[in-house]
């Protein structure tokens, strides 16, 4: 398998605009995972989906950022309208079934918001 | 408050050093997953462990659920291993999806 895919890996943009993250989890996997990684505050948990469907979106930040997952083989985290300060790098996880699993993390995209 | 600390923060090697990262939390765990992170990479899952050891070539997972303690360990150090080493837990009671990640162990091996 190729392990959990993500695009772009690296995203410039500027204050204001759009950004859209792409995460493709590893086939047969049904729970997915979007995370947050800065020096400040390290990984947080954004948003966690379970067979397609949003179970806890208690770590998005605010109503800027928005995630879907229209089905099981792709998700998207949008940030409308991006601010500096939602520069990090964002990281896509997926596990197989519920409970204790261990997760995969994709290679992650590294965003800079000027 | 649910915290998990690591200790170091930051660890310098030889290379063929035995290395230890320990991780400790405040309250009881589902379980406890080691992961690793090299420079501007991506993240590997190493262990998840409840109970006991686990031992995947040269490293070394160990728990000790009553004094809520994890070791990692790695034998014969090289300096591919250099990486930033996280522990992360699921504490019980709560959601087991959920990690609580320590700050991370950054491990330098030198050659």
């Amino acid at each position: 398998d190729a392990g959990v895919i993500q695009s772009p890996r690296h995203e410039v943009t500027e204050m204001g605009q759009e950004v859209t993250l792409r995460c493709k989890p590893i086939s047969g996997h049904n729970s997915l995972f979007w995370y947050r990684q800065t020096m400040m505050r390290g990984l947080e948990l954004l948003i966690y989906f379970n067979n397609n469907v949003p179970i806890d979106d208690s770590g998005m930040p605010e109503d800027r950022f928005s995630a879907k997952m229209p089905n099981a083989s792709f998700s998207t985290l949008k940030i409308q309208p991006s601010e500096p300060r939602d520069s990090a790098v964002y990281f896509c996880a997926s596990s197989a079934g519920t409970g204790e699993r261990e997760q995969y993390f994709g290679p992650g995209t590294r965003l800079t918001v000027t | 408050k649910n915290e998990v600390e690591q200790s170091p923060q930051n660890l310098t090697a030889q290379e063929g050093e035995f290395i230890t990262i320990n991780c400790s939390y405040s309250v009881g765990i589902s379980a406890l997953h080691w992961l690793q992170q090299h420079p501007g990479g991506g993240i590997v899952s190493l262990f998840m462990l409840s109970s006991g050891k686990k031992k995947h070539g040269r490293l070394i997972a160990t728990i000790n659920i009553q004094e809520k303690h994890s070791s990692l360990h790695i034998t014969a150090s090289h300096p591919r291993d250099s990486a930033v080493y996280i522990c992360a837990v699921t504490f019980s009671g709560g959601s087991n999806y959920k990690l609580t990640f320590g700050k991370g162990t950054l491990l330098t091996v030198n050659p």
